[in-house]
Parts: C-alpha cells; sequence; structure tokens
C-alpha cells in the first residue's frame, strides 16, 4: 500500500507570493491533519480535515486556509508569505478522526521564504 | 493548560543499551491519548506507540513500550536493546477527544546511538 505522498518536496517562495501544497493520503484513508514543524516551534498542528470538511483547527491567522477533496486528496495554501512561514509542513492521514492518534505521515514540504 | 513536556533535548546511548526517553503531560480532560513518533533526518514522522488513558496495561510494540504513570502524569518511552537505526528525533504527543481529537507535541528529544 502506498504511503502519504506531498508535492512539492521542496520548495522556494519570497515574501509576499503564495504557495499551495499538496498531500495525497493513504488509499482508504479519509481523515487528513496538517502541520507546521519548525525549530523555535516545534510541531504545531494546523488543521484537520474530513468528508471535505474542516474538523479542528489549530492557532493559525486566517493567511493559512486548506481544503479537501472527495478522493480525500487535501490542499494547503498560504497566502501573503512572511520569513516566518518557513518551515517543514507535515500532512497526515489516518483512517478516521477518531484514530488520528495512528496517523501515518508523509515526507513533508520545505518551504523556505526568502 | 495542556501541555507535553520533553526535558532531554538531546541524549547518548551505547548501542544495545536499553534507553529511557521522558514524557510528562499536563491536562484536565479525563479522556486522551498519549503516543510517540519518531523523526529520522529524512523528516517524515513515524508512528511508534500508543496509549489510551483508560489503558491499564502499558503498551508495548516490539522493541518499545511506553512506561504509563498516570497518576505523576508520566508516559516514559522505553526502548530496549538499541540499535544504530534508532538515532533520530523523538516526539511524545497527547491528543485530547474532549477537543475534537486535537494533537499536542512535545519539543522533541534527538537520541544518538553510539556503535
Amino acid at each position: 500500500k502506498a504511503g502519504v505522498t506531498q508535492t512539492p518536496r521542496y520548495l522556494i517562495k519570497t515574501r509576499g507570493q503564495q504557495v499551495t501544497l499538496s498531500c495525497s493520503p493513504i488509499s482508504g484513508h479519509r481523515s487528513v491533519s496538517w502541520y507546521q514543524q519548525t525549530p523555535g516551534q516545534g510541531l504545531q498542528f494546523l488543521f484537520e480535515y474530513f468528508s471535505e470538511t474542516q474538523r479542528n483547527k489549530g492557532n493559525f491567522p486566517g493567511r493559512f486556509s486548506g481544503r479537501q477533496f472527495s478522493n480525500s486528496r487535501s490542499e494547503m495554501n498560504v497566502s501573503t508569505l512572511e520569513l516566518g512561514d518557513s518551515a517543514l509542513y507535515l500532512c497526515a492521514s489516518s483512517l478516521s478522526p477518531g484514530q488520528t492518534y495512528e496517523q501515518y505521515f508523509g515526507p513533508g514540504t520545505r518551504l523556505t521564504v526568502t | 493548560a495542556q501541555k507535553i513536556t520533553q526535558t532531554q533535548p538531546g541524549m547518548f546511548v551505547q548501542e544495545k543499551e536499553a534507553v529511557t526517553l521522558d514524557c510528562t503531560y499536563d491536562t484536565s480532560d479525563q479522556s486522551y491519548g498519549l503516543f510517540w513518533y519518531k523523526q529520522p533526518s529524512s523528516g517524515e514522522m513515524i508512528f511508534l506507540i500508543y496509549q489510551g488513558s483508560y489503558d491499564e496495561q502499558n503498551a508495548t510494540e516490539g522493541r518499545y513500550s511506553l512506561n504509563f504513570q498516570k497518576a505523576r502524569k508520566s508516559a516514559n518511552l522505553v526502548i530496549s536493546a538499541s540499535q544504530l537505526g534508532d538515532s533520530a528525533m523523538y516526539f511524545c504527543a497527547m491528543i485530547l477527544y474532549s477537543s475534537a481529537s486535537k494533537i499536542i507535541f512535545g519539543s522533541g528529544t534527538r537520541l544518538s546511538i553510539r556503535p
């Protein structure tokens, strides 16, 4: 069974631009969560989607948004990029929200904002 | 406040020795889960082990065991017979079922195994 895939793996953007990251969950998994990982703040929960609906959201500004499609694939978007948005963005999938503890993570997208 | 604390930023252990990674948590919720992830240098997070707040027995998964002490609010990870491939960052995390499955991570412990 294929794992969680994230594209692109690496990305360089400049301040003020916007970016879209993609995540394809494991086949059959319907819950997708997004995390931001930085050296200073560690791992922080961004949001969770299930059945195309956002179920949960972390403490991030409105510049961070996401969506989920009917095939469970998810995208997250960051508008008006700031230097502090440079991070590893991890996506994780699970069978359902009730099994979030047994998430399977993708390799991440490393975003650099210059 | 809900919080996970990992007090060991880094640890060095000799190969084949057992190692304990500390994790304490703070929550007033009754229904929660604790788990550990391993993150190698490649960046991918690997799920290791899970313990529910109502589970009476400590969870074990192969060489990994979770030493759950509810009264002390600790959930230490024990790795028996460490291997060179165990070198990685280890994150303790807590899921709060009353908060729509919100997950909180600790700051991590970097484990280095010496040959």
